[in-house]
């Protein structure tokens, strides 16, 4: 069975501190982590996948096979990153059902 | 733009009435998902469809039902709607290929049941 596990419901920061927001998967194959995000009246979208290995937002996550974590990373926290953050797992392949974990709100203080 | 489209954004139905949740992309995906959203919960899969007339259950497919009769449209259906159903439902849909890609969301369904 795939899971993804996200420890915080909540994580409060102050503005211009570092984030790191935890992301733990279980999956037996080889699988695909993505980070979506929801901000306040907003719909549900992709923020980053571990396959692009790209920044977005100044935001980054590397895949660790290893600590099986895919932890999301931001040097300096802005105001506008309080948003609701989702882990998810998909297996390789368009067959493959997503996972999501419960979600983390992240709450940048001012 | 990825265009995915719920038939309401707010539901109320009473308990024991039949719920049907319509949603429509515009980008000719081929696999669509439905999720329902509760606070400490996340996301979780109730059914998906990776083809026309083709379903596969998800992590919580009990009391629900799907139907996919063309490509660009995923019903949830609520058979007999009970207190317990009472939550947001978020469609989705992606392409299908050789990777897993991004999901594009609707904006929801906040459906109540009294």
């Amino acid at each position: 069975a795939q899971r993804v596990t996200q420890p915080e419901k909540l994580l409060s920061v102050f503005k211009g501190a570092p984030v790191e927001l935890k992301c733990n998967y279980s999956y037996s194959g080889s699988p695909e982590l993505f980070w979506y995000v929801q901000y306040s009246r907003q719909r549900l979208q992709l923020l980053l996948r571990h396959i692009s290995r790209e920044s977005i937002k100044g935001f980054t996550a590397d895949l660790n096979k290893g600590e099986t974590s895919f932890h999301l990373k931001k040097p300096f926290a802005q105001e506008e990153d309080s948003a609701m953050y989702y882990c998810a797992l998909s297996g390789f392949g368009g067959y493959q059902k997503v996972t999501f974990g419960i979600g983390t709100k992240l709450q940048v203080i001012p | 733009d990825v265009k995915v489209t719920q038939s309401s954004r707010y539901l109320v139905k009473r308990t024991g009435e039949k719920v049907f949740l319509e949603c429509v992309q515009d980008m000719d995906h081929e696999n669509m998902f439905w999720y329902r959203q509760d606070p400490g919960l996340g996301l979780r899969l109730i059914y998906f469809s990776y083809d026309v007339k083709m379903k596969e259950k998800g992590d919580i497919p009990e009391g629900y039902s799907v139907s996919r009769e063309k490509k660009e449209r995923f019903s949830l259906i609520l058979e007999s709607a009970s207190t317990n159903q009472t939550s947001m439902y978020l469609c989705a849909s992606s392409p299908r290929g050789g990777v897993s890609y991004e999901q594009y969301f609707g904006p929801g369904t906040r459906l109540t049941v009294t």
